[in-house]
């Protein structure tokens, strides 16, 4: 069983749209959300973190319902520069120290 | 701010050939993590330093696979011998504290063809 799991993607959205990207975690123990921005054939980086209020940063808002283990991102008037894969990480402490699990990442393709 | 230095960048081997790959992470970064990933996939965890001890090593094919980081700061992954499956980019990310804080400084990667 996949311990993270994304939407397989990829989402074909033009300018202007709005969309949503889901996960689902299966380790009910794990302990904080993350959605990280991979640029085509680059390294990935933060986008921020998740929340059990939500959380929102601009045009991007990330949910956690951590009784359905399941994690959301919402982009709001998609731009061109949108245009990336959305990887799903999430940590899990185990005998003391953290680890971050990474989904396989849903590829959003923004269009004119 | 100097970023996460990796290299190689690029590699081509043949299998069974043998490769290493360095990684120099932030200064002041205790945690220092190697993650594989395939094409199409997202990141895998191989290993994780929390200064120069071993802490999560479950994922690393320890018949091919090796790992050091020297000092607590640079870092080598090994590889002998190469399979095909291995054709992978190879990321280290480094992190000040542990990963409960979520914010990984990944390298540029070294990206491994073994044909």
């Amino acid at each position: 069983r996949k311990e993270v799991e994304q939407d397989p993607g990829p989402f074909n959205v033009p300018e202007g749209a709005t969309v949503a990207f889901n996960c689902t975690y299966s380790n009910s123990a794990s302990q904080s959300f993350f959605w990280y921005r991979q640029d085509c054939r680059k390294e990935p980086k933060l986008l921020m973190s998740v929340y059990s209020s939500g959380n929102e940063d601009g045009r991007f808002t990330a949910q956690l319902n951590r009784a359905s283990q399941y994690i959301s991102l919402l982009i709001r008037d998609s731009k061109l520069s949108d245009s990336a894969t959305y990887l799903c990480v999430v940590n899990f402490v185990n005998s003391g120290y953290s680890t971050l699990t990474f989904g396989k990442g849903t590829m959003l393709l923004v269009s004119p | 701010e100097a970023g996460v230095a990796q290299s190689p960048r690029y590699k081509i081997i043949e299998k069974r050939q043998s490769v290493a790959f360095w990684c120099n992470p932030i200064s002041g970064h205790a945690t220092l993590y190697w993650y594989q990933q395939i094409l199409g996939q997202g990141p895998k965890l191989l290993i994780q330093f929390q200064n120069n001890g071993v802490v999560d090593d479950s994922q690393l094919p320890k018949d091919r696979f090796s790992a050091e980081r020297l000092k607590g700061v640079d870092s080598t992954l090994k590889i002998q011998p190469a399979k095909l499956e291995d054709s992978a980019v190879y990321l280290c990310a480094s992190s000040i504290g542990t990963a409960a804080t979520g914010e990984l400084f990944f390298g540029e990667g070294s990206r491994l063809t073994v044909l």
